[in-house]
């Protein structure tokens, strides 16, 4: 398996752009988070899924954040409109039941925005 | 949800044993230990996780205390690619997926 993998790696954008960020689990999975990274705050849970349903969406920062999993392949993570503020890296990890099991987590998307 | 404290920094010798402590003061009979690592301009990585009992794998050692209100993560030869930011989380099992990083360890080896 070619483990979780989010795209883009980087990400480069002007503020008040719409911003998407994409993860695809590893196959099998069905809980998936997204992180976001800074050197202020750390690693701060934005929100998971399990069996694609939201559970917990009191990480996401404003209603700027919206997260969806259409389907158990596929998860996105947008910003809009983009600020400066949400420069950041993003992480998506997933894992498998039962739920005392290790997540794998992807590369990050470095997301700047000017 | 549960909370856990570390130190934020430590420094070992390559090839020395590292012990990492971490306190769970209010940890709750069904909450599993986790540990997990992030070496730069990485994402975490799983290291090693246990409920009660000590817990060996091939990365690390993970000693918890019978009240399992602290637990240990022991690399038992330090090596410079162990030099990563060492996270001890707290799973609760029942109550859904709370994956809830803190701020780590930061560990330094030192060659």
């Amino acid at each position: 398996d070619a483990g979780v993998i989010q795209s883009p790696r980087h990400e480069v954008t002007e503020m008040g752009q719409e911003v998407t960020l994409r993860c695809k689990p590893i196959s099998g999975h069905n809980s998936l988070f997204w992180y976001r990274q800074t050197m202020m705050r750390g690693l701060e849970l934005l929100i998971y899924f399990n069996n694609n349903v939201p559970i917990d969406d009191s990480g996401m920062p404003e209603d700027r954040f919206s997260a969806k999993m259409p389907n158990a392949s596929f998860s996105t993570l947008k910003i809009q409109p983009s600020e400066p503020r949400d420069s950041a890296v993003y992480f998506c990890a997933s894992s498998s039941a039962p739920l005392n099991t290790e997540a794998f987590f992807g590369q990050g998307t470095r997301l700047t925005v000017v | 949800d549960a909370k856990t404290t570390q130190p934020n920094s430590m420094e070992s010798n390559e090839e020395e044993p590292v012990h990492l402590p971490c306190n769970h003061s209010t940890i709750s009979g069904t909450d599993y230990i986790h540990w997990y690592r992030q070496l730069p301009s990485q994402g975490p990585e799983y290291v090693i996780h246990g409920l009660t009992s000590n817990v060996n794998n091939r990365m690390a050692s993970l000693a918890i205390a019978e009240d399992r209100k602290s637990s240990t993560l022991i690399l038992h030869r330090a090596t410079l690619r162990d030099a990563a930011v060492y996270y001890c989380i707290l799973r609760d099992v029942p109550n859904g997926q709370n994956f809830v990083f803190g701020p780590g360890t930061r560990l330094s080896v030192l060659p």
